[in-house]
């Protein structure tokens, strides 16, 4: 069993749709989670970070951890094309563990 | 969030030589720095994880004479291929973690690297 599983998907949702991701981990040593947006043959870029199980909202992304349940979210309100990428899980205790990333595209 | 570079962005060389990639942190103090290996529609791979002024610790299975990691400073680590093969070719990101975002780590753009 991987220790984060996220389902690659691909997603497919048309403009103006709520995008729904998750991933769920087998080790609950892990403290920090964290969701990255990753554009074709691009490094990773920092959405969102959480250390505690609960809701944190920043513009248009909401991110839920839920501990007890190893299970963590991430939701995109109002979606636009340029939201179209991979998004990837990840979580840590001293190193990062991803998840294999979800592929995103959002119609016009 | 911070700003991490990566130089080349993309490295076509022959079969046999060496390759040089530079990570750089350029608006903080990177005292730990990561190197990752990606395949095309997979996730990221840890190679190794370094330390300033420290020796790099690597992950199983990887080669620490193939892949020499260098972090003499605080702001550049460095990652050399050495004599590379075609199956070394992948996208080679790095990311850095430090005062403040010591529970963050932010990424480069990566080097794609073409062994032909």
């Amino acid at each position: 069993q991987k220790e984060v599983e996220q389902d690659p998907g691909p997603l497919s949702v048309p403009e103006g749709a709520i995008v729904s991701l998750n991933c769920t981990y087998s080790n609950s040593a892990f403290q920090y989670f964290m969701w990255y947006r990753q554009y074709s043959r691009k490094g990773p870029e920092l959405l969102m970070y959480t250390y505690s199980s609960g809701n944190k909202e920043d513009g248009r992304f909401t991110a839920q951890v839920d501990k007890s349940s190893k299970y963590i979210s991430l939701f995109i309100r109002d979606s636009q094309p340029s939201d179209s990428a991979t998004y990837l899980c990840a979580m840590s205790r001293s190193k990062l563990s991803f998840g294999a990333g979800t592929t995103v595209t959002v119609r016009a | 969030g911070a700003v991490v570079s990566q130089h080349p962005s993309r490295v076509i060389c022959k079969s046999g030589t060496s390759v040089k990639i530079e990570c750089r942190s350029l608006d903080f103090q990177a005292t730990t720095m990561f190197w990752y290996r990606q395949f095309p529609k997979k996730s990221l791979m840890l190679m190794a994880t370094s330390n300033e002024g420290s020796k790099a610790t690597y992950e199983q299975g990887v080669e620490k004479d193939k892949f020499l990691i260098n972090h003499a400073s605080l702001t550049l680590s460095t990652l050399t291929v050495t004599s590379a093969h075609p199956e070394d070719s992948s996208f080679y990101i790095c990311s850095s973690s430090g005062t403040p975002y010591n529970n963050e780590q932010f990424f480069g753009p990566g080097t794609r690297l073409t062994v032909l």
